[in-house]
C-alpha cells in the first residue's frame, strides 16, 4: 500500500526551464511534507518543506505547492540546472501514532540537459 | 558540526555470517531512524529510535533483525545470519525532535551478500 505516490519514474528537462515533480498521498492524517534530493552512492539531502498550513514554501529556486484537497504536492525548480541532476524523493509524515515516520514516496530522477 | 556518521561505507559479508551496522547522529540528536533501499525501489523504513527506546519497529522484518540506539555510543542495527535478500544500501537519518522537522541522512552502508 503506497501511501505516497511519485507516478513519474524520470523527467528531463531543459537546463534553464522550469522542472515540476509531482508527488500525491493517501492518507489525510499527514500533515508535514518534505522534498529529499538524492545522489547516486550518497545519503538524501533535505531539500524543502511544508507544513499543512501552508500551501506554498519557497526557498531560492526550489519552491513546494500543497493542495490539501487534491493529496498533491509538487517540487518546482526554476531555473533547472545541470546540478540538479539527482533523484527528488517525496515524503510525509503526521503527528500521531504509526504516522510519525516519515513515508516515501519511489523517487523521480530528473536529468537537466545543458 | 559533523553531520550524521554511518560505517562502514561498504560490508561484505557470507551467507549466515552477522552484519553489524552503525550510525553516529548528528550532535544534539536525539532521535535516530533506519531505512533500507533495495535495488530500484525507494527508501523503506525500518525502525524510529530515541535514546535507549524503540519507538516505532513497524518496518523490521520478524526474524533476524534487531536495532538499539544506547545511553553512550551509536545506534546498531544488526543482521543474522544473513541472506542475499538482505542485500541493499541501509541509510540512517537523525533529527533534533520527533515531528515537524526535516532529518539528516548519513551515506549509508551498502551491505552485499555473497
Amino acid at each position: 500500500d503506497q501511501q505516497v505516490k511519485q507516478n513519474s519514474p524520470s523527467l528531463s528537462v531543459q537546463e534553464g526551464r522550469i522542472s515540476i515533480l509531482n508527488c500525491d498521498y493517501t492518507n489525510s492524517m499527514f500533515d508535514y511534507f518534505l522534498w529529499y534530493k538524492k545522489y547516486p552512492a550518497e545519503g538524501p539531502t533535505f531539500l524543502i518543506s511544508i507544513s499543512s498550513i501552508k500551501d506554498k514554501n519557497e526557498d531560492g529556486r526550489f519552491t513546494v505547492f500543497l493542495n490539501k484537497s487534491a493529496k498533491h504536492l509538487s517540487l518546482h525548480i526554476v531555473p533547472s540546472q545541470p546540478g540538479d541532476s539527482a533523484v527528488y524523493f517525496c515524503a510525509a509524515s503526521g503527528n500521531a501514532g504509526n504516522n510519525r515516520k516519515l513515508i516515501w514516496g519511489l523517487g523521480t530522477s530528473l536529468a537537466v540537459n545543458p | 558540526n559533523a553531520g550524521v556518521m554511518q560505517n562502514p561505507r561498504h560490508l561484505v559479508r557470507r551467507r549466515g555470517q552477522e552484519a553489524r551496522l552503525r550510525c553516529s547522529p548528528m550532535k544534539g540528536h536525539s532521535h535516530v531512524y533506519w531505512y533500507r533501499q533495495l535495488p530500484e525501489e525507494g527508501l523503506k523504513f525500518m525502525v524510529y529510535l530515541q535514546k535507549e527506546n524503540i519507538i516505532d519497529e513497524s518496518g523490521m522484518p520478524k526474524e533476524r533483525f534487531s536495532a538499539e540506539f544506547p545511553k553512550e555510543g551509536p545506534s546498531i542495527l544488526r543482521i543474522q545470519q544473513v541472506v542475499r535478500g538482505d542485500s541493499a544500501a541501509y541509510f540512517c537519518a537523525s533529527s533534533q525532535r520527533q515531528l515537524n522537522t526535516e532529518a539528516f541522512f548519513g551515506q549509508g552502508t551498502r551491505l552485499t551478500v555473497v
